[in-house]
């Protein structure tokens, strides 16, 4: 079974378009983070959710909208896709977000806007 | 965060060990050192931590100086599958929050 999951792995839009990117963990963390990662292949963290808690929020655009149904979720929706959005999203967990754990990585999703 | 700084890129050659050496002077006594490592394409993998100690796992072995400041990260036996972007990251403030640098690119060659 996948940790991490992510959906889809793919995904070709056009600039103005909303869309949504969903991520899933089976291993019981109670944090969640969105990364994103530019065409320079710089990881930038954008969100963690703590327990479907905002806990970080990296000054990225309104337009980025996470939301964590439940812990074991967190779903990433973009409005008004611009063309800056092309990159590569990454979900991650961990046990919690004190120091001292790992965490865990989805494979994904490849994000290009037309 | 505690800024880290590595080589851009390395070579090593397989089965030998790849030492890959990091500085994190500005290191406070309750932070971390964590390695990741990035397969190209992949979602970043979680190598090993450590705080004053040196670490061994399946993977890899951390060693962390006496006075905190730089470790390395020695895979004992390299293989072409260990080519990859490795990342040398000290979370800040307690907190698990990993702020990813340009890393170290590693590559493995027969």
């Amino acid at each position: 079974d996948t940790a991490v999951s992510q959906t889809p792995k793919y995904l070709v839009t056009q600039m103005g378009n909303d869309k949504s990117i969903k991520c899933e963990q089976n291993l019981g963390h109670d944090t969640m983070y969105w990364y994103k990662q530019d065409s320079k292949k710089f990881l930038k963290i954008m969100f963690s959710y703590n327990n479907k808690e905002l806990i970080i929020n990296e000054t990225v655009p309104n337009r980025f909208s996470p939301k964590s149904p439940d812990k074991a979720h967190l779903n990433l929706h973009i409005n008004s896709l611009e063309l800056g959005d092309s990159a590569v999203y990454f979900c991650a967990s961990s046990p919690h977000f004190g120091a001292g754990t790992e965490a865990f990585f989805g494979q994904g999703t490849r994000l290009t806007v037309v | 965060d505690a800024k880290t700084t590595q080589p851009p890129s390395m070579d090593c050659a397989e089965g030998r060990a790849a030492n890959l050496p990091c500085n994190h002077s500005t290191i406070s006594g309750n932070e971390y050192v964590y390695w990741y490592r990035q397969i190209h394409s992949q979602g970043p993998q979680y190598i090993i931590h450590g705080l004053k100690n040196n670490e061994t796992n399946e993977m890899a072995s951390l060693i962390i100086t006496e006075d905190r400041k730089s470790s390395t990260l020695i895979l004992p036996h390299a293989t072409l599958r260990d080519t990859a972007v490795y990342y040398c990251i000290v979370p800040s403030g307690g907190y698990n929050k990993l702020i990813f640098g340009a890393g170290t690119r590693l590559a493995v060659h027969p």
